[in-house]
């Protein structure tokens, strides 16, 4: 296992269109979380999923963001009717429940609205 | 409500000088982490402590020490005789014992080591 991977690590796109990002965490992790980071700023809590269930999402998440993990696996995030404010970096975690080992991040993917 | 203060928002330092990343944190559990993670241009971030509220002892890893201190909620990164290769966004962050274990981060750090 290589770690977390993000893909796209790029996407450009036109504001009011939809968007999906994926998400593979570390195989044995459980816990899976989505966070996004705006120029300057720490990344901030999206949503977090234990298995396949998401079982808390941020007040940033806005009804226009959905998360999924269907199987307990990868994870998708799908932005619709995508504005200029959503243009930042997201980033996908991973980890075992207790932290007892690592907390792995991707390499995120950087969106731009246009 | 969890809060982590970087109030460094930009350090340069010369090569081969020391330089302290400061980090205070805000929390009402008793049971939490603490976490510095590193971030190059490309953006990926990369694990370099995790530390639980109940060990206070100072870790060293070759040029990186932190320096954790309760009594004034910081948890300080410390990194000896500096390299070019250190220059990034350096990230503390701030997680609870229990639930969602989600972190909370600072705004970072930026910082450059000139030659």
């Amino acid at each position: 296992d290589t770690g977390v991977s993000q893909n796209p690590r790029h996407k450009i796109t036109k504001r009011g269109q939809n968007v999906t990002f994926r998400c593979d965490p570390i195989s044995e992790h459980n816990r899976l979380y989505w966070y996004r980071q705006t120029l300057g700023q720490g990344p901030e809590f999206l949503t977090y999923f234990q298995n396949e269930a998401q079982l808390e999402k941020s007040r940033l998440l806005s009804d226009r963001f959905s998360a999924e993990r269907p199987k307990g696996s990868f994870s998708t995030l799908e932005i619709q009717r995508t504005e200029q404010g959503d243009s930042a970096m997201y980033l996908c975690a991973s980890s075992l429940a207790g932290l007892g080992e690592g907390y792995t991040f991707g390499s995120g993917t950087r969106l731009t609205v246009v | 409500a969890q809060k982590v203060t970087q109030a460094q928002t930009e350090i340069s330092v010369v090569e081969k000088e020391d330089v302290t990343l400061d980090c205070v944190y805000e929390t009402r559990d008793t049971t939490y982490y603490l976490f510095w993670y590193k971030q190059p241009p490309s953006g990926e971030l990369v694990f370099l402590i995790r530390r639980n509220s109940f060990d206070e002892q100072n870790e060293i890893s070759g040029r990186y020490s932190w320096n954790f201190q309760k009594s004034t909620s910081s948890f300080n990164f410390t990194i000896t005789a500096s390299q070019v290769v250190d220059s990034a966004v350096y990230l503390c962050a701030l997680s609870e014992g229990g639930g969602s274990e989600k972190l909370v981060f600072g705004k970072g750090t930026k910082l450059t080591v000139n030659p």
